[in-house]
């Protein structure tokens, strides 16, 4: 199976900071890569595909980036909403997640 | 438009079985591949199991593999998870989630509300 490891598990921002999380695999997944944002009591919501591919409706200020191995979500001018947790997914072999970063306010 | 309305979750005692319905509409079922996801509650998600959109094909993470089943009825728009030999760390919210667009990948656009499985004595 196909290991994802997310890093930083936890983060502390302010609004209008950057931000950036990576997301390795333990192999090379081909760009077969999705993220997620997720807010407590709610069900993730789909930001990029394909590693780079932003989702219809989702602000241009969150871009993906990455390839083979390694891949990262940047967050430009974080926004109050923004605060939340974020996951990265593979779909090259199969499903599998990422464990997590969580954005939270400094 | 696309939804997922998941039932069947309750509280269970360990090494029972529980069955969780997947009511899709909005879409054509038969062409799609279905998966479902779970979410400890406070921890991350895990992919649990993926069915082939004629049903032939069935997938799972080792964690469920030979007590839970994948199945569906693409006349009744309806996936399944037969959940056996439960387990406290099974405990968690289940997801039905429809694959990308043919010819796309296995990422997830559309979500419902999960129903939640609690396996407790």
């Amino acid at each position: 199976a196909i290991q994802l490891t997310q890093s930083p598990s936890s983060l502390s921002a302010s609004v209008g900071d950057s931000v950036t999380i990576t997301c390795r695999a333990s192999q090379d997944i081909s760009s077969a890569l999705a993220w997620y944002q997720q807010k407590p009591g709610k069900a993730p919501k789909l930001l990029i595909y394909d590693a780079s591919s932003l989702e219809s409706g989702v602000p241009s200020r969150f871009s993906g980036g990455g390839s083979g191995t390694d891949y990262t979500l940047t967050i430009n001018s974080l926004q109050p909403e923004d605060f939340a947790t974020y996951y990265c997914q593979q779909f090259y072999i199969y499903v599998s997640f990422g464990g997590g970063t969580k954005v939270e306010i400094k | 438009q696309v939804q997922l309305v998941e039932s069947g979750g309750g509280v269970v005692q360990p090494g029972r079985s529980l069955r969780l319905s997947c009511a899709a509409s909005g879409f054509i079922f038969s062409n799609y591949v279905m998966h479902w996801v779970r979410q400890a509650p406070g921890k991350g998600l895990e992919w649990v199991a993926l069915i082939s959109s004629d049903g032939s094909d069935k997938y799972y993470a080792d964690s469920v593999k030979g007590r839970f089943t994948i199945s569906r009825d693409n006349s009744k728009y309806t996936l399944y998870l037969q959940m056996n030999s439960l387990r406290s760390e099974d405990t968690a919210f289940y997801y039905c989630l429809r694959d990308g667009e043919p010819g796309s990948g296995s990422y997830f656009l559309h979500w419902g509300q999960g129903t939640l499985v609690t396996v407790s004595s």
